[in-house]
């Protein structure tokens, strides 16, 4: 079966700082990948995809992910945090041809002034 | 252009009640999904729907919880009788074909008491 691996449920860094969010992926095919965010109070926004076109892919908000298939891993950058990139964010895995997401447990991002 | 619109927002009950929370999916999306969103548990789906019509429902917790979608504009999910470890967050989201983005809903806070 498929599912996410999020490491770090909880990543603090300064704002200016780099941030990365770590994401692992388990599936016997090369599947889609997405980074959704949440703030407070609110639903889920898509982020960014990976749909098997190119590997580094660029998002909403300055960030971007890169799909390693050597690492299975589809890890969530961005150079520079802002104060308002405090919030929740959830990998999720879906496969080829299958409607279901499944999603990783889920990173709480807190920025320090 | 209106995202998913959810009802309630907020829901507290008592133990025994019956529930409803309704969804109004993107105008135009043939799919959709409900999620349920637990510190324990994370993001589970439910139940999801393509052009009215469930397809899976093996994440419905047990025979308590029922979905319907009588029409493309509104689905409703019921819990009868609510318990307490019902309390979560409900999801709603729709998405334009059932293996397209999907976007999700403000969700639903339900406290049983």
């Amino acid at each position: 079966a498929q599912s996410v691996t999020q490491l770090g449920s909880h990543v603090s860094v300064s704002e200016g700082a780099l941030v990365l969010l770590r994401c692992n992926y388990s599936s016997s095919v090369p599947p889609y990948l997405f980074w959704y965010v949440q703030y407070p109070n609110q639903g889920l926004q898509l982020l960014l995809k990976y749909t098997s076109a190119a590997t580094l892919v660029k998002g909403i908000n300055g960030f971007e992910a890169e799909f390693k298939k050597s690492e299975t891993s589809f890890h969530l950058t961005k150079p520079s945090a802002h104060m308002s990139d405090a919030a929740e964010y959830f990998c999720a895995v879906r496969r080829s041809g299958n409607e279901k997401l499944t999603f990783g447990t889920g990173t709480r991002l807190t920025i320090i002034p | 252009d209106a995202g998913v619109i959810q009802s309630p927002r907020h829901e507290v009950t008592e133990m025994g009640q019956e529930v409803t929370l309704r969804c109004k999916p993107i105008s135009g999306h043939n799919s959709l999904f409900w999620y349920r969103q637990t510190m324990m548990r994370g993001l589970e789906l439910l139940i999801y729907f393509n052009n009215n019509v469930p397809i899976d429902d093996s994440g419905m917790p047990e025979d308590r919880f029922s979905a319907k979608m009588p029409n493309a504009s509104f689905s409703t999910l019921k819990i009868q009788p609510s318990e307490p470890r019902d309390s979560a967050v409900y999801f709603c989201a729709s998405s334009p074909g059932p293996q397209e983005t999907q976007y999700f809903g403000p969700g639903t806070r339900l406290l049983v008491l």
